[in-house]
């Protein structure tokens, strides 16, 4: 069965300082989707990914997925505190229903001001 | 605009004991999920509803029973809670954007429901 890989598991960063969290699969994904966390909160979606080598920006965070849509990553530039909060990445691994996902086990983050 | 609203929002319970967590989206979405999610595990299928009256398991639907009679409405029931079933529940509707792609089943979570079985 396909499993989500995300690292780091945990991050602590300063506030202003770059970072980056990755979701890997064995498998071809259709559809990435990330989401955030907040600690005792239900997930709020960010972004979609579908195409290989496609990329989104929202704000301070770009998400891009591999070319094979093995891999993708979410970075964020010049962190603040407001980013901190738990990042999933969801995928469907079927072509012909992804309305199904399977999830990363998280990654926590915390921004330090 | 309430979007997708859980209830309750913490429960405590006995062993043994039924329990039904209430999910409820204003969207018209014609599907809706429950999730369980511990530490550990992430986040886990339990079950899934593609509309009205069409239900299918997910990953770990064992011990749970789900209906849906109404689009807007899809309770979990716990028919005789177990310790193991002790976990934050999450609910989510998923429609179809298809403004921007007709792909895109992007999944909205309700806050979520804290269950804790004694």
């Amino acid at each position: 069965s396909q499993e989500l890989e995300q690292s780091p598991q945990s991050l602590i960063v300063q506030e202003g300082k770059n970072l980056t969290i990755n979701c890997t699969s064995s498998k071809t994904l259709y559809g990435l989707y990330w989401y955030k966390q907040k600690y005792g909160e239900g997930l709020i979606f960010l972004m979609m990914l579908q195409k290989g080598g496609e990329e989104k920006s929202h704000e301070k965070i770009t998400a891009k997925l591999d070319e094979k849509k093995q891999q993708s990553s979410l970075h964020i530039t010049a962190s603040q505190p407001s980013h901190a909060g738990i990042y999933l990445c969801g995928a469907g691994g079927n072509a012909g229903n992804n309305r199904k996902l399977i999830w990363g086990l998280g990654t926590s983050l915390a921004v330090n001001p | 605009d309430a979007g997708i609203t859980q209830s309750p929002r913490y429960k405590i319970t006995e062993t043994g004991r039924q329990v039904t967590l209430m999910c409820h989206q204003t969207w018209s979405h014609s599907y809706m999920f429950w999730y369980r999610q511990d530490l550990g595990h992430g986040l886990r299928l339990i079950y899934y509803s593609a509309a009205a009256d069409i239900t299918d398991k997910g990953e770990v639907p064992d011990g749970y029973v789900v209906s849906r009679s109404k689009t807007e409405n899809f309770p979990l029931t716990l028919e005789s809670a177990t310790r193991s079933q002790t976990s934050v529940y999450f609910c989510a509707s998923s429609g179809s954007r298809a403004r921007e792609s007709p792909l895109s089943y992007e999944q909205y979570f309700g806050p979520g429901t804290r269950l804790t079985v004694t």
